[in-house]
């Protein structure tokens, strides 16, 4: 158990919908990170949060957003979806962005299928 | 940009014997950490093992060790003993020492474990 909590860990939805996906990062994280892993695709970095701020941005749709909450609880809104968003999200977390050596440890994952 | 890459999609191994997994990464910084994560089939992604670069010593946790050659830009896995439940996609990823960056991961090798 990484300590990374991730709900839910399955969701199927129509295309056009919109889901949210939460993230617990481990307990002194302040950092989180999520990633889009397709089935014919690597792990994709999406965007990345440290105490309440955007921090960094990646391969994230303009239909996709997140945002960190006071308590470091994250959420990643994915909106008008298709089915080509099908995929694993997982969130990450680490102690401070600012010494990126610090260990990223991974949540479960949450599996999107969308129909 | 930084690039990972692994360029053996497919590994097996007899079961106790040793395996190696090959990573090569393209960087300009001096800075960086190097990571490979482990992907089982529950698709959970764990940390195997952790490589500073600026450590000229190569990092070993219990049956996995790297060999780490920082100017071939090279960072190889290397499980001893290999066992059933090492059966898994294992991805080599990158990251560097600097505020706000991510991990960029390689496209994974997937090993399978011969009884």
């Amino acid at each position: 158990d990484s300590g990374v909590t991730q709900t839910p860990k399955h969701l199927i939805t129509a295309t056009g919908q919109r889901v949210t996906l939460r993230c617990s990062p481990r307990s002194g994280d302040l950092s989180v990170y999520w990633y889009q892993q397709s089935l014919d695709q690597g792990l994709q970095f999406l965007i990345q949060y440290y105490n309440g701020e955007e921090r960094a941005k990646g391969n994230i749709l303009e239909r996709f957003s997140a945002q960190q909450f006071p308590d470091l609880h994250s959420e990643l809104n994915l909106s008008s979806l298709e089915l080509g968003d099908s995929a694993l999200y997982f969130c990450a977390s680490s102690v401070d962005f600012r010494t990126s050596g610090n260990t990223i440890y991974f949540g479960e994952g949450s599996w999107l299928t969308v129909v | 940009a930084q690039t990972v890459t692994q360029s053996q999609p497919e590994m097996s191994v007899q079961e106790a014997e040793t395996v190696t997994l090959s990573c090569t990464y393209d960087t300009s910084e001096s800075d960086y950490y190097l990571f490979w994560y482990k992907q089982p089939p529950s698709r959970q992604m764990i940390l195997v093992i952790r490589q500073e670069a600026y450590k000229q010593q190569n990092a070993t946790e219990n049956r996995f060790s790297v060999n780490f050659q920082k100017a071939a830009k090279s960072f190889s896995l290397k499980i001893s003993d290999s066992q059933l439940g090492d059966a898994a996609m294992y991805f080599c990823a990158y990251i560097r020492e600097t505020s706000g960056s991510r991990l960029t991961f390689g496209e994974g090798t997937q090993l399978t474990v011969n009884p």
